[in-house]
């Protein structure tokens, strides 16, 4: 089936750990977005990326960083500078271009908890 | 001000009423509008989108927008309790080079 997957669900970091989510597709989506989401607010967009090799900060990329190395995968880190990284990390990809809308879809999510 | 604006709720609305889901954004050369509904400990799934004036109907959902007041809406009709949930409104900025979320809307049906 074609999607986005998220791994792991579920993540408990000790402080002054990096970590890093894993985000797959298979729906041979251009766009891929990381957003954080916490208890009870909105999404707030931490990097995207258009095409392979190139990304782009978001609003709070600060104590995260990306890579594209693949069309399909586009795996977050969340490093130890990130001092308050306890949210719902959701990763999300389109296709680009006006005749698509851009619309976005979105892997399960992954929570990350900080011990 | 905010991108995409939206009122964070409850709204509280008895079964069967309609409900009505406002947003606004700034940037006025936005082309892309879309509706996503979230419950809660679950990510956002796609409702409706909608890309010229007017109203768009998808079963009991009618998404409605005017690009000159810069105002985009969702009116749910026959609301039942399985819509409680959270409505995000999302925009594409007008580079078409990422998707903006509003903060969403909390809706409650109450029975």
């Amino acid at each position: 089936d074609g999607g986005i997957t998220q791994s792991p669900k579920y993540l408990f970091r000790k402080e002054g750990q990096n970590v890093t989510l894993s985000c797959e597709q298979n729906l041979n989506h251009d766009a891929m977005y990381w957003y954080r989401q916490d208890p009870g607010q909105g999404l707030r967009l931490i990097y995207y990326s258009q095409i392979v090799n190139d990304f782009q900060k978001g609003d709070i990329a600060e104590g995260y960083s990306v890579s594209r190395e693949k069309k399909e995968s586009f795996p977050l880190t969340v490093t130890s500078a990130q001092k308050n990284p306890t949210a719902f990390y959701l990763c999300a990809s389109s296709l680009v271009g006006r005749l698509s809308g851009n619309t976005i879809y979105f892997g399960e999510g992954s929570w990350l908890t900080v011990v | 001000q905010k991108e995409v604006e939206q009122n964070s709720g409850p709204l509280s609305v008895p079964e069967g009423a309609i409900a009505s889901l406002n947003c606004t954004y700034s940037d006025r050369g936005s082309q892309s509008f879309f509706w996503y509904r979230q419950y809660s400990g679950k990510s956002p799934e796609l409702i409706m989108f909608i890309y010229s004036n007017g109203d768009k109907e998808d079963g009991r959902f009618t998404a409605q927008l005017n690009k000159a007041s810069q105002y985009v809406s969702l009116l749910i009709r026959d609301s039942q309790p399985s819509d409680s949930a959270t409505y995000l409104c999302a925009v594409v900025n007008s580079s078409a080079s990422k998707i903006i979320f509003g903060s969403g809307t909390r809706l409650s049906i109450r029975p």
